[in-house]
């Protein structure tokens, strides 16, 4: 079946601006994940959801970042008054539910100008 | 929280010859350990994970080993091909969310 897929493939926005970035889990995959990846690192955990609620989101840097997940499936992260740091590749993940494999999608590579 | 050290950074290999990429993590609460995969430009690719109940897991020419009491976990990679070489990582968790390891890039020679 289609595999995890995330919009837009890429983003660059300038300094101040306010982003989403979309992300849509394989069918049937009630925990969703966002990490971010500098380059020439791993993937760095930001939220963790299990269907509509946050489970987990001590990985989000600050109050500018924010996920939504309304009915438990597509989910969207929202970074308000970006900053150049920000810069980096977003990746959602999904799994069956927690504590299983995680499948990761393609990335927004996100560009803060 | 979870820390995971991953080493060697970079490693070469001839093709043919075995690799073997070592993490160590902190949080004896941690009970998952998977292996990513991640080609230049594409996203991570999961190739082989264990759970704290078993030492040892098999998947043709990919091993993965753990250590409960040492806190470690290794990878293996024997009659390594060209088409291995990428960017390997290692996570641990419990809840959920992982936490990676920085990463080997492997590169196997032909």
């Amino acid at each position: 079946g289609a595999g995890v897929s995330q919009t837009p493939s890429n983003k660059v926005t300038e300094k101040g601006k306010y982003v989403e970035l979309r992300c849509d889990p394989i069918s049937g995959h009630t925990a969703l994940y966002w990490y971010r990846q500098s380059l020439g690192q791993g993937p760095e955990f930001l939220i963790y959801f299990q269907g509509t609620g946050a489970a987990d989101d001590s990985g989000l840097p600050n109050d500018r970042f924010f996920a939504v997940r309304p009915e438990g499936s597509v989910s969207t992260l929202k970074i308000q008054r970006t900053e150049r740091g920000d810069s980096a590749v977003y990746l959602c993940a999904s799994s069956l539910g927690a504590y299983r494999e995680q499948y990761f999608g393609p990335g927004t590579r996100l560009t803060v100008t | 929280g979870e820390n995971v050290e991953q080493h060697p950074s970079t490693l070469s290999v001839q093709e043919g010859d075995s690799a073997v990429i070592k993490c160590t993590y902190s949080d004896s609460a941690s009970n998952y350990f998977p292996w990513y995969k991640q080609e230049l430009g594409k996203r991570p690719q999961l190739i082989i994970d264990i759970r704290s109940n078993v030492g040892e897991k098999k998947d043709q020419r990919i091993a993965v080993t753990l250590n409960k009491t040492a806190k470690h976990f290794s990878l293996h990679i024997t009659e390594t091909q060209p088409e291995d070489s990428a960017v390997y990582f290692c996570a641990g968790g419990s809840q959920g969310n992982l936490i990676f390891g920085k990463g080997t890039k492997l590169s196997v020679k032909p």
